[in-house]
């Protein structure tokens, strides 16, 4: 079955600049969505088809895709931004996710 | 403005079955396929399955064929997921979730399933 790699955490400080990577084979023909969860909370769609902003998303979150690897990348990081981020993507009508990586703001 | 109010919480004994319902409002409940997604406590998150409203076709994860049954009722614009056989292991907050154009874009509050003896 397919997998999605990421690294289980990432720690950054406030004011820097967070990068987050997600894995897969063929990633670069298929598309990757971006999800943040909060403690306690729903998922938040944060990025979509690899680079779309939905409505009331920050600037600061940036997608990307290079090779087989997609990248979520936030900046001016805020304690706010502190959560659960999983990418996710589609491979032959089921839905992937990865294993989620832990954001700590330090 | 759109909506997915899920059912409540749920505790069953093992080998029993749950179901659980998602209320959609706020956009033409046919027109988005409807997933579910569930997370044990402290893991990530878990594709289940997703129903077609419109023409009632499915499609499950392997790892739950046989084993969740996802149904509609468009009548009042509900979803429905159906866990059979349960397990300790299957206890888990359960999400559905509304597909707009291949994103998960709306998610529900989550229902909280506790399998105990």
């Amino acid at each position: 079955s397919y997998e999605l790699t990421q690294p289980p955490s990432v720690s950054v400080s406030p004011g820097q600049t967070a990068s987050i990577t997600c894995s897969g084979d063929n990633l670069r023909n298929k598309y990757t969505f971006w999800y943040l969860q909060k403690p306690g909370q729903s998922p938040v769609l944060v990025i979509s088809e690899d680079n779309k902003r939905p409505s009331g998303i920050p600037e600061r979150f940036f997608g990307s895709t290079s090779g087989n690897t997609a990248t979520l990348t936030i900046s001016g990081i805020q304690a706010m931004d502190e959560a659960d981020y999983y990418c996710q993507t589609w491979d032959t009508s089921t839905v992937v996710f990865g294993g989620g990586t832990k954001l700590t703001v330090l | 403005q759109v909506q997915l109010v899920q059912s409540g919480a749920e505790v069953k004994r093992p080998g029993a079955s749950v179901k659980v319902s998602c209320k959609a409002s706020g956009y033409s409940f046919t027109d988005c396929y409807m997933h579910w997604v569930r997370q044990a406590p402290g893991q990530g998150l878990e594709w289940m399955g997703w129903i077609n409203p419109k023409s009632g076709g499915t499609t499950y994860a392997q790892k739950f064929q046989g084993r969740v049954t996802v149904t509609r009722d468009t009548s009042i614009s509900t979803a429905y997921m159906d866990l059979s056989r349960l397990r300790f292991d299957d206890t888990a907050v359960y999400y559905c979730v509304r597909d707009f154009g291949n994103a998960l874009d709306m998610w529900g509050q989550g229902t909280m399933v506790t399998v105990s003896s």
